[in-house]
């Protein structure tokens, strides 16, 4: 149990159509982290959150993509105008306050865009 | 900014032979080093760290790693696999504790066979 769950764990969705990941820290936390890893890469940073507040987005995280944290709990993902290039797994992450160095990763959603 | 090359992209080895990962990366200050093992369809998981201290570092399933400031490396190693070994293995680095950019590696995909 790495202390964070993500739902769905798998999205067919058609090109054009809009959608929604959801990440749920289990575990005691403080930074939350979205991460896209494509086939045969490794995870590249979208963006992370600390409590409510978005710090940081990466040049990945074009105008279609929006992250929010509304209760400094969760956080959802949104993808709008879903294109073939999207399709990716979708990784959440996040780091405990007593470890900041170490980032714990959700099982991902995988989303093709067909 | 600091990168991370993992020099073998897959690496097959028998069942009870010993492997070795190889992982180099680049920074001018000094970092954190972090491997991930990331089982099909599922996240990543935490395999082993270094923060500080000992070069040598252990995992609880008999992985360890050596960092080399010298070298700049990180090699993963095991002196004897099994089959449920088989899995991609992502190399990771990250500036401080408190920088949020943390770079992976393309990963090795490690395939144990009988």
């Amino acid at each position: 149990d790495t202390g964070v769950s993500q739902n769905p764990r798998h999205k067919i969705t058609k090109r054009g159509q809009n959608v929604t990941f959801r990440c749920d820290p289990i575990s005691e936390h403080n930074r939350l982290y979205w991460y896209r890893q494509t086939l045969g890469q490794g995870p590249e940073f979208l963006t992370y959150f600390q409590n409510e507040a978005q710090l940081e987005k990466s040049r990945l995280l074009s105008d279609r993509f929006s992250a929010e944290r509304p209760k400094g709990s969760f956080s959802t993902l949104e993808i709008q105008r879903t294109e073939q290039g999207d399709s990716a797994m979708y990784l959440c992450a996040i780091t405990s306050r007593g470890a900041q160095e170490t980032q714990y990763f959700g099982p991902g959603t995988r989303l093709l865009v067909l | 900014a600091q990168s991370v090359t993992q020099l073998d992209s897959q690496v097959p080895v028998f069942e009870e032979a010993p492997v070795e990962l190889r992982c180099n990366y680049s920074s001018s200050v000094s970092v954190y080093l972090f491997w991930y093992v990331q089982y099909p369809n599922q996240g990543l998981q935490l395999l082993l760290k270094y923060l500080s201290g000992s070069t040598l570092v252990e995992s609880i399933n008999g992985f360890e790693a050596e960092f080399n400031k010298s070298q700049t490396s990180f090699h993963l190693r095991k002196p004897s696999v099994h089959i449920s070994d088989t899995a991609e293995y992502f190399c990771a680095v990250r500036r401080g504790p408190n920088n949020n950019d943390m770079r992976f590696g393309a990963g090795t995909r490690l395939t144990v066979k009988p």
